[in-house]
C-alpha cells in the first residue's frame, strides 16, 4: 500500500483479555518498528524487526508483550491480559531498511488506539 | 548511547510570531536527523529530514531546520506560525542501523493562539 497501515484503529478492552494490533508495512520495507505513545508521554520503542533477522525485543515492558511479522511483511503486536496501564497508542513504522543510510526515513502507521478498561 | 534532548516540552505562541525549537543530541558520529509532526488526533508525519549536504533543510509547510554540527543540535524554525501550526513536534536522530540507532526526543508540544 502507500503507507503503514494499522488495524484496528481503536480497541477498548476489558483488563485481563489478549489483544492483537496489526500492522501492514509500506511493501518492500523491510524494517519495521513498534512505538508505544502514551498521554503526554513520548516514543517508547518496543520492538524491531528487520528483515529475517532475530527480532531486538528489548524494549518490550514485560512477558505479556509479543511480537511477530509473518513471511517478512505484516506483523502483530500481542499484549496478553491487559492491564490499565497498557492503554496507549501503538505506532508502527517501517523503513527501506534498519540502516542509517543516505535516504532511509521512517515512516509511521496512524496508530491503534487502546483503551483498557 | 545517544540521547535527544527536546529543551522545551511546551510553547505557547500567538499567530505571526516566529518559532524555533530546540534539539540537541549526543553523538559523535555521522547521523540522520528528523524533525517529525503529529497534529491533533492525527498520526506522526515527517516534516523534514538531513542526510547529507547542505545543513540547512526546508520542510512542508514553510518549516526549516539547520544542522549544526559543532553545536550536535538540529533546531527546527519558521518565521511565521500559523494556527494550524498547532501540534506535538519530535526531533529524531539515527546514528546507526537497527532501532537503538534511532532516539526519539520527547516532544514538544506547541499551542498557538489566534
Amino acid at each position: 500500500g502507500a503507507g503503514v497501515s494499522q488495524s484496528p484503529s481503536n480497541k477498548v478492552t476489558e483488563k485481563g483479555k489478549d489483544v492483537e494490533l496489526r500492522c501492514d508495512p509500506i511493501s518492500g520495507h523491510t524494517a519495521l518498528y513498534w512505538y508505544r505513545q502514551s498521554l503526554g508521554q513520548g516514543l517508547e520503542f518496543l520492538i524491531y524487526f528487520q528483515g529475517n533477522s532475530a527480532p531486538d525485543k528489548s524494549g518490550l515492558p514485560s512477558d505479556r508483550f509479543s511480537a511477530e511479522r509473518t513471511g517478512g511483511s505484516v506483523s502483530t503486536l500481542t499484549i496478553q491480559r491487559t492491564q490499565q496501564e497498557d492503554s496507549a497508542v501503538y505506532l508502527c513504522a517501517s523503513s527501506l531498511t534498519g540502516d542509517r543510510v543516505s535516504g532511509n526515513t521512517i515512516y509511521f502507521g496512524e496508530g491503534s488506539w487502546l483503551t483498557v478498561v | 548511547a545517544q540521547s535527544v534532548s527536546q529543551h522545551n516540552h511546551h510553547v505557547i505562541l500567538s499567530e505571526a510570531a516566529s518559532l524555533e525549537l530546540g534539539c540537541n543530541y549526543s553523538y559523535g558520529g555521522t547521523v540522520n536527523l528528523f524533525w517529525y509532526v503529529q497534529y491533533p488526533g492525527q498520526h506522526l508525519q515527517l516534516l523534514l529530514k538531513y542526510f547529507s549536504g547542505d545543513p540547512l533543510v526546508k520542510g512542508i509547510k514553510g518549516f526549516e531546520a539547520e544542522f549544526i554540527k559543532s553545536k550536535f543540535s538540529f533546531n527546527l524554525r519558521k518565521p511565521s506560525v500559523q494556527w494550524s501550526d498547532t501540534a506535538e513536534y519530535f526531533c529524531a536522530v539515527w546514528t546507526r542501523g537497527g532501532a537503538d540507532g534511532l532516539t526519539f526526543g520527547k516532544g514538544t508540544h506547541l499551542i498557538i493562539q489566534p
